[in-house]
């Protein structure tokens, strides 16, 4: 079967740094998705690995291990606009996104 | 702007009754996809749609139903709705993919919360 997995809820502190990190398994890869959603609200991009290594876009990086079926979204400078859930989604090789259950991310002051 | 735009933000349906939920995309997208989501579960597949009038089946379409009668629109359906049918329903278009690549960024409505009593 096709799984992903993330941390259900992490907790961090304003002006730090976090790593969410998402393991999957699938048939096939084409690509992985990164998207910030908060509460009550819909999911918006964030970031798209294909490659191995590191993409990174201000505060937020993306890192990618094809080999490992492994990935990480880094979030510096955490400010508490950043609490939402992060949902890490891969493609597989029929092109659909299979999605993780989402990392609910917690800032305190 | 990219947009994708729901008809509800909130709707509240007695069981047995049908519910309509229509979305609308205005960026020309081929794929159009109704996705519904759960505290824990998070996103699960209902129905997809890869042109006008082609349907296929997510991982959980039993009671649900689509129509995609023109490019723009999508709309999902709910037969006869039951309680365990109460969730937050998210919509999301993206293109099909050009010049071999297969890069297929899906963007969302704001969802619809339906509560079944």
């Amino acid at each position: 079967g096709q799984n992903i997995d993330q941390p259900t809820e992490m907790t961090a502190t304003e002006g730090a740094i976090v790593q969410i990190n998402c393991t999957y398994q699938t048939s096939g890869f084409n690509g992985l998705f990164w998207y910030q959603q908060h509460a009550g609200e819909a999911p918006t991009f964030l970031s798209y690995n294909v490659l191995d290594g590191l993409e990174e876009k201000g505060r937020f990086s993306s890192f990618l291990s094809r080999s490992k079926g492994y990935s990480y979204l880094l979030l510096k400078e955490l400010q508490m606009k950043d609490s939402a859930s992060y949902l890490c989604a891969v493609t597989d090789s029929n092109y659909q996104l299979i999605w993780g259950a989402g990392t609910k991310l917690i800032i305190k002051p | 702007d990219v947009k994708v735009t729901q008809s509800s933000r909130y709707l509240v349906k007695r069981t047995g009754e049908k519910v309509f939920l229509e979305c609308v995309q205005d960026m020309d997208h081929e794929n159009m996809f109704w996705y519904r989501q759960d505290p824990g579960l998070g996103l699960r597949l209902i129905y997809f749609s890869y042109d006008v009038k082609m349907k296929e089946k997510g991982d959980i379409p039993e009671g649900y139903s689509v129509s995609r009668e023109k490019k723009e629109r999508f709309s999902l359906i709910l037969e006869s709705a039951s309680t365990n049918q109460t969730s937050m329903y998210l919509c999301a278009s993206s293109p099909r993919g050009t010049s071999g690549s297969e890069y297929n960024e899906q963007f969302f409505g704001p969802g619809t919360r339906l509560t079944v009593l």
